[in-house]
């Protein structure tokens, strides 16, 4: 099982440019999650999908961060346009219906926005 | 609200130690209880969990943790620190049957000592 799989791993872009982080989950986990871990906050939960539909975005900051997920083996955050205070690693989640709260992470992507 | 406490920023213990991270959590009855591990560079890892029954839980690579009612508590312990120990772990919090609304503490890092 390869696991979470998150790109790119790490994004450097400048202020005002649209950012777009990937995620494939695990095949066969119905619940994904996007998460924000920065040194002042530690880690917050953005937005949560179970089978592609988002549940929960009370966590997504403001409405320059979006979420999709298009099918079940792929979701995107965008951050249009991305300003420094963004800077962060991004965690995405997967856990499987049975097992809510096994929840594997990927490796994360490191974004700078300069 | 729900809410987790890891008192101790950094530990810093020497290799064949033993260990006890400790994690503090309120909440209005008994929560689901977790402890995570996360390397430098890599997601989150789930070491153990609590959802109810034997106090005393077993987890991956030698931790176990003990779930305290009266004392709000869910203490990581290990016998015998590894050098291969040495990463961030971080205890968490949620509700029953409701895994969007996981709360993670700040943080314990934890360095080994040759």
């Amino acid at each position: 099982d390869a696991g979470v799989i998150q790109s790119p791993r790490h994004e450097v872009t400048e202020m005002g440019q649209e950012v777009t982080l990937r995620c494939k989950p695990i095949s066969g986990h119905n619940s994904l999650f996007w998460y924000r871990q920065t040194m002042m906050r530690g880690l917050e939960l953005l937005i949560y999908f179970n089978n592609n539909v988002p549940i929960d975005d009370s966590g997504m900051p403001e409405d320059r961060f979006s979420a999709k997920m298009p099918n079940a083996s792929f979701s995107t955050l965008k951050i249009q346009p991305s300003e420094p205070r963004d800077s962060a690693v991004y965690f995405c989640a997967s856990s499987p219906g049975d097992t809510p709260y096994e929840q594997y992470f990927g490796p994360g992507t490191r974004l700078t926005v300069t | 609200a729900q809410s987790v406490t890891q008192p101790d920023i950094h530990i810093t213990v020497s290799e064949g130690a033993s260990l006890e991270l400790r994690c503090n959590y309120s909440y209005g009855a008994t929560p689901y209880l977790f402890w995570y591990v996360q390397s430098p560079g890599q997601g989150l890892q789930l070491l153990l969990k609590y959802f109810s029954g034997d106090t005393l839980v077993q987890g991956i690579k030698g931790f176990e943790a003990e779930f305290k009612r009266s004392q709000s508590s869910f203490n990581l312990r290990k016998p015998s620190v590894h050098w291969s120990d040495a990463a961030e772990y971080f205890c968490a919090v949620g509700p029953p049957r409701n895994n969007n609304d996981m709360r993670f503490g700040a943080g314990t890092r934890l360095t080994v000592k040759p």
